[in-house]
């Protein structure tokens, strides 16, 4: 069974240091992985995905992801915080060959300090 | 603008009515999810419709029913609401072809039952 870990529920920073929000994935076969925003009170946006292409993801607005295989990871990092990046952080996985289905993280609050 | 349209946006519903969530996609993909959102738990898939004519339970289908009723329609029914389903409902789609595929969210419903 596929399933997802965030394993910080808060983080905070001050403006202008790195971000680090961490992921672990459990899967049975190659996932495609996937890291969704949500400010408050909006919608879903894509940040980035993995889809067994190069292991290096870059995404929108600084943010990128590196799939580690053997440590089953997929960890999101931004090397200098902004106050627009307050928001919740989800990582997702995808059940490609179960008709997609997408199983989400229980999500990571990003609080960025002034 | 091509996407993911939600009906209502909003909506307070007394114990043991019922109501209907619409969503409707304009992408022709093929499959089509339901979620909801509570605070801590990330989304949670209630059903989903890998194709047009099938529909199928996800991790928590109790109360509710779908119809797909076309390739660009699924909604979500609650027959008789209870508070524990106040929350915030997504619906999303997808084309599940090949490894890089991407999914597009409604802007969501937020359900309150009092």
């Amino acid at each position: 069974a596929q399933s997802v870990t965030q394993l910080d529920s808060h983080v905070s920073v001050s403006e202008g240091t790195p971000v680090l929000l961490r992921c672990n994935y459990s899967s049975s076969y190659s996932p495609s992985l996937f890291w969704y925003v949500q400010h408050p009170n909006k919608g879903l946006q894509l940040l980035l995905k993995y889809t067994s292409a190069a292991t290096l993801v870059k995404g929108i607005n600084g943010f990128e992801a590196e799939f580690k295989k053997s440590e089953t990871s997929f960890h999101l990092t931004k090397p200098s915080a902004h106050m627009s990046d307050a928001a919740e952080y989800f990582c997702v996985v995808s059940k490609r060959n179960q008709g997609g289905k997408l199983i989400f993280g229980q999500g990571t609050e990003l609080s960025v300090k002034p | 603008n091509a996407g993911v349209t939600q009906t209502p946006k909003f909506q307070v519903l007394k114990t043991g009515q019922s109501m209907t969530l619409q969503c409707a996609q304009d992408m022709n993909h093929n499959s089509m999810y339901w979620y909801r959102q509570d605070p801590g738990m990330g989304l949670r898939l209630i059903y989903y419709s890998a194709s047009e004519g099938t529909t199928d339970k996800g991790e928590v289908p109790n109360g509710y029913n779908v119809s797909r009723l076309n390739k660009r329609e699924f909604s979500l029914r609650l027959e008789s609401a209870a508070p524990s389903q106040t929350s915030v409902y997504f619906c999303a789609s997808t084309q599940p072809q090949g490894v890089d595929y991407g999914y597009t969210f409604g802007s969501g419903t937020r359900l309150t039952v009092v």
